[in-house]
């Protein structure tokens, strides 16, 4: 088990660019998730997959962002035309397959990646 | 109303005395609390979980619940300076497939 890994780790893009963004949760857990975090803030829901199906959707998240999850394994995490309010840190989480395993082992966290635009 | 409300900190306590943290929340359906742990550019790191009212011990940590009051805390015994980091309070509603999320408290150990 090599945890929930996230790539790439930095990313810095000029403003209107579009940007992509991987994750690949623990193999045994059928739960992603897409978080954004900003400086001073704690992390906000953006969107979550069970296997390749995406469940619910943040209003946060406009029709720039856009998030896949392919055969219910890898995640990616697309923004188009970035703007500089897009700057955060996007956290990528997993959990374990049932509601009431997640209740108690809450989620693992990648190690994020960070979103300067320029 | 933010679903989850912590003090933002920073709060200061000398090595070896007891942290503690607290937070608050407004969804009386919440059935799950969570803290973790984030040192400053790294991702949150789950340190504790809680489900039921009343104390659950892990090493030096303690978290607290008290549902009537939708309050849940953290207390660190013994704080070491590399127990300094921004700690969340994440909560669980039942059936829904996410967590909310506080700001987190910042935590000082001074030695």
């Amino acid at each position: 088990d090599t945890g929930v890994s996230q790539d790439p780790r930095h990313k810095i893009t000029k403003r209107g660019q579009n940007v992509t963004f991987r994750c690949d949760p623990i193999s045994e857990h059928n739960r992603l998730y897409w978080y954004r975090q900003t400086l001073g803030q704690g992390p906000e829901f953006l969107t979550y997959f069970q296997n390749e199906a995406q469940l619910e959707k943040s209003r946060l998240l406009s029709d720039r962002f856009s998030a896949e999850r392919p055969k219910g394994s890898f995640s990616t995490l697309e923004i188009q035309r970035t703007e500089q309010g897009d700057s955060a840190m996007y956290l990528c989480a997993s959990s374990i397959r049932t509601l009431r395993d997640q209740d108690i082992y809450g989620y693992t966290f990648g190690s994020g990646t960070r979103l300067t635009v320029v | 109303q933010k679903e989850v409300e912590q003090n933002s900190g920073p709060l200061s306590v000398p090595e070896g005395a007891i942290a503690s943290l607290n937070c608050t929340y407004s969804d009386r359906g919440s059935q799950s609390f969570f803290w973790y742990r984030q040192y400053s550019g790294k991702s949150p790191e789950l340190i504790m979980s809680i489900y039921s009212n009343g104390d659950k011990e892990d090493g030096r940590f303690t978290a607290q619940l008290n549902k009537a009051s939708q309050y849940v805390s953290l207390l660190i015994r013994d704080s070491q300076p590399s127990d300094s980091a921004t700690y969340l309070c994440a909560v669980g509603v039942y059936n829904f497939n996410k967590f909310y999320f506080g700001s987190g408290t910042k935590l000082n150990v001074k030695p």
